[in-house]
């Protein structure tokens, strides 16, 4: 089946450090790849996605490129700020209508002043 | 204006009780969900309607019950609360035809003592 795997946390960095934070996949044939953000006290709210391989998807400095060839979605910014201090999740939707969202593990990300 | 509302935010209450957890979602989407989510931010699906069906049921004991009177709301009913339900739960909803791109509410931290 379908599934997702992230690095574990927590990540610490110090504010305008370069981040990664890995992901992989495993699924059949052409599944969707999201990055979720959650933020403290609050639900998930989607941060990027790319829909077929070799998309780049990009938003609020943070970008994510699919890679088919090493089933890889990993997500980089490279100056990270205090306030991108949150949990980050890697999610897969796969091709079929009857697939349903799956994400990963999650990964707490603090950035120090 | 809340796109997806859940009441309530916090809810105490002692083992064995029955309780509920209200969902409403204004962006008229047709796909609704709802997910759990530990103290190790660990997130998995419950269930998923469409359209007022139900279309994901994972394995989850039958004291929950989702009930969807319109696709609009998802509620969620707990019978005979055990300590291990304590968790924050998540309704959450998409447009059928882009599955990934989720819509959280802010959660609701059910505690059983």
């Amino acid at each position: 089946g379908n599934s997702v795997t992230q690095m574990e946390g927590p990540v610490t960095l110090s504010e305008e450090a370069f981040l990664t934070i890995n992901c992989t996949y495993t699924a059949t044939g052409y599944p969707s790849l999201f990055w979720y953000v959650q933020y403290p006290g609050e639900g998930l709210q989607l941060l990027l996605k790319a829909t077929k391989a070799d998309d780049k998807g990009s938003n609020k400095g943070f970008e994510a490129t699919y890679r088919k060839e090493t089933t890889s979605f990993h997500l980089e910014k490279g100056s990270v700020q205090v306030s991108d201090s949150a949990v980050y999740f890697c999610a897969l939707s796969g091709w079929s209508s009857a697939s349903k969202i799956i994400f990963g593990s999650g990964t707490r990300l603090s950035i120090r002043p | 204006d809340t796109a997806v509302s859940q009441t309530p935010k916090y809810l105490v209450t002692q083992m064995g009780n029955d309780k509920s957890i209200k969902c409403e979602q204004n962006l008229g989407h047709d796909t609704m969900y709802w997910y759990k989510q530990d103290s190790k931010k660990f997130l998995k699906i419950m269930f998923s309607y469409n359209n007022k069906e139900l279309i994901i049921n994972e394995t989850v004991p039958n004291r929950f019950s989702p009930k969807s009177p319109d696709k609009a709301h998802l509620n969620l009913h707990i019978n005979s609360l055990e300590l291990g339900d304590s968790a924050v739960y998540f309704c959450a909803s998409s447009q059928d035809e882009k599955r990934g791109e989720l819509f959280f509410g802010e959660g609701s931290r059910l505690t059983v003592l």
